[in-house]
């Protein structure tokens, strides 16, 4: 079975700073994709970046980056030059490489950026 | 927006009734995934369907059950409702042809009183 962990259910970071967020997950798989999603208080589910298993270099998209660790199972993501509308759950997903698999979630962390 | 879509988008009932949730996957897509997401919870993977078949079961209830028209679009049916079945319902949609992403809905937030 996979799962995802996310460790910190609150984080709040300073308008401009840098944050990062932290996942972990567990799976035997080799092949597989990760995914960071966004939820803001309209519920929506906003996809932020994802990031195939073999591929060694780090997606990145304007100001989120991650840090993919496959060896450590770890894939935290980078919010650069944070902005108020940053402010949102975060889900970290996980999805074998199967095409019409279903996502596994973390639990989520709250951030808040403050002004 | 997404391109799916889900009604209603606000359900209000009583414990012990049923309920049906509708969602109209993007166009083209034949891949259907529902969700729930309970209080301040991530989301967990009910069922899933392609072109009208189950795909995969995740942690659905006996007394949830759902299906898939030749339309397409799917239907969650939640019956013998709880105060803790009250949870947002997210239907997501993928192509399943190679393309990894899946395109969620705005969700159903049902609240059972």
């Amino acid at each position: 079975a996979q799962t995802v962990t996310q460790s910190q259910p609150e984080m709040s970071v300073q308008e401009a700073e840098t944050v990062t967020l932290s996942c972990t997950y567990d799976t035997s798989e080799n092949n597989y994709y990760l995914f960071w999603y966004k939820q803001p208080p309209s519920r929506q589910m906003i996809l932020v970046i994802r990031q195939e298993a073999y591929k060694q270099q780090n997606a990145t998209e304007n100001r989120f980056s991650v840090n993919f660790q496959k060896a450590a199972k770890s894939f935290s993501l980078k919010i650069s030059d944070s902005q108020l509308g940053d402010t949102a759950m975060y889900f970290c997903a996980f999805m074998k490489a199967v095409v019409g698999n279903q996502f596994y979630f973390g639990t989520g962390t709250s951030l808040t950026v403050i002004p | 927006d997404s391109g799916v879509t889900q009604t209603p988008k606000h359900l209000i009932t009583a414990t012990g009734q049923r309920v049906t949730l509708r969602c109209s996957p993007r166009s083209g897509d034949l891949s259907v995934y529902w969700y729930q997401q309970s209080l301040d919870q991530g989301l967990q993977f009910l069922i899933q369907y392609y072109n009208g078949e189950e795909r995969a079961k995740g942690n659905i209830l006996e007394r949830f059950s759902a299906q898939q028209f030749p339309d397409l679009h799917s239907e969650l049916n939640l019956s013998s409702l709880e105060l803790g079945d009250s949870a947002l319902y997210f239907c997501a949609s993928s192509d399943a042809t190679g393309d990894y992403e899946q395109y969620f809905g705005p969700g159903t937030r049902l609240t059972v009183t």
